[in-house]
C-alpha cells in the first residue's frame, strides 16, 4: 500500500524565518514519483516540483529547496526567508507508476508566516 | 496557455439530487483526473480518463461516474447526492503518467 505522511499538522513562523515541511512516505515499488503542491486559500492546487525514485539529486529553484532520501523514505521542502506570501496549505504527494496518474496525498501543512 | 477549467464554481445541491461537473483540461492534455477534498478525508483520488477510457478508478462508490470526450474535455456525475458528498471537487490535468498534473480551481458542491 502507499501512504503519504505529514506530520505536522500546522506551523506558524516570523516573516523571513526558514521552515522545513517534512514528508514521509511508504511505498513497495522501486518506481515511483513525489510531488509537493501549494493550496492558497482561493483553493487551486499549485504544482510546486516533481521528482522521481532514481533521483536523489536535492535541488533548489530560487527560495524553495527539496531534500530527498530514500534511505529514510522523506522529501522534505524548505522554504528559505519566508515571506507572507507563503501561508498556504502544502502536500507532498506519492505516484506509484502501476497505477497510472493516481495521487495518494499526505494531510498536508498548514503553513502561516506572520508579518 | 489557458490553464484548467472547472465549471460550476459552486453548487448547491439537496439530498437525493444528482450533479454533473465539468472539466476542461490544458490543451494537448489528454490525462483528466478527478479529486475529492474534505476536511475529514483530505485529498482522494476518484478516478483517471486518458484518451476517453477510464484508466484507474478510486475507492468511491457507483454512484460516483466520469466520462472524458474527444476533445479530453471530462465530466463527473454524482447521483443520489448525500450529504457526506459535501466537499471541493478537483479536476487535474496532465500530458501523461509520469508526468506533473494541473489542477483547477475546484467545484464547491454543498448538498443540504
Amino acid at each position: 500500500a502507499q501512504k503519504v505522511t505529514q506530520a505536522q499538522t500546522e506551523i506558524s513562523v516570523v516573516e523571513k524565518e526558514d521552515v522545513t515541511l517534512d514528508c514521509v512516505y511508504e511505498t513497495r515499488d522501486t518506481t515511483y514519483y513525489l510531488f509537493w503542491y501549494k493550496q492558497p486559500p482561493s483553493g487551486e492546487l499549485v504544482f510546486l516540483i516533481r521528482r522521481n525514485s532514481f533521483d536523489e539529486q536535492n535541488e533548489i529553484s530560487g527560495r524553495y529547496s527539496w531534500n530527498f532520501q530514500k534511505s529514510t523514505s522523506s522529501f522534505n521542502f524548505t522554504i528559505t526567508a519566508s515571506q507572507v506570501v507563503d501561508s498556504a496549505v502544502y502536500f507532498c504527494a506519492l505516484r506509484v507508476m502501476e497505477y497510472g496518474n493516481k495521487l495518494v496525498f499526505g494531510a498536508g501543512t498548514i503553513l502561516r508566516v506572520k508579518s | 496557455k489557458a490553464g484548467v477549467t472547472q465549471t460550476p464554481r459552486y453548487l448547491i445541491k439537496t439530498r437525493g439530487q444528482q450533479v454533473t461537473l465539468s472539466c476542461s483540461p490544458i490543451s494537448g492534455h489528454r490525462s483528466v483526473s478527478w479529486y475529492q477534498q474534505t476536511p475529514g478525508q483530505g485529498l482522494q483520488f476518484l478516478f483517471e480518463y486518458f484518451s476517453e477510457t477510464q484508466r484507474n478508478k478510486g475507492n468511491f462508490p457507483g454512484r460516483f461516474s466520469g466520462r472524458q470526450f474527444s476533445n479530453s474535455r471530462s465530466e463527473m456525475n454524482v447521483s443520489t447526492l448525500e450529504l457526506g458528498d459535501s466537499a471541493l471537487y478537483l479536476c487535474a490535468s496532465s500530458l501523461d503518467s509520469p508526468y506533473e498534473q494541473y489542477f483547477g480551481p475546484g467545484t464547491r458542491l454543498t448538498v443540504t
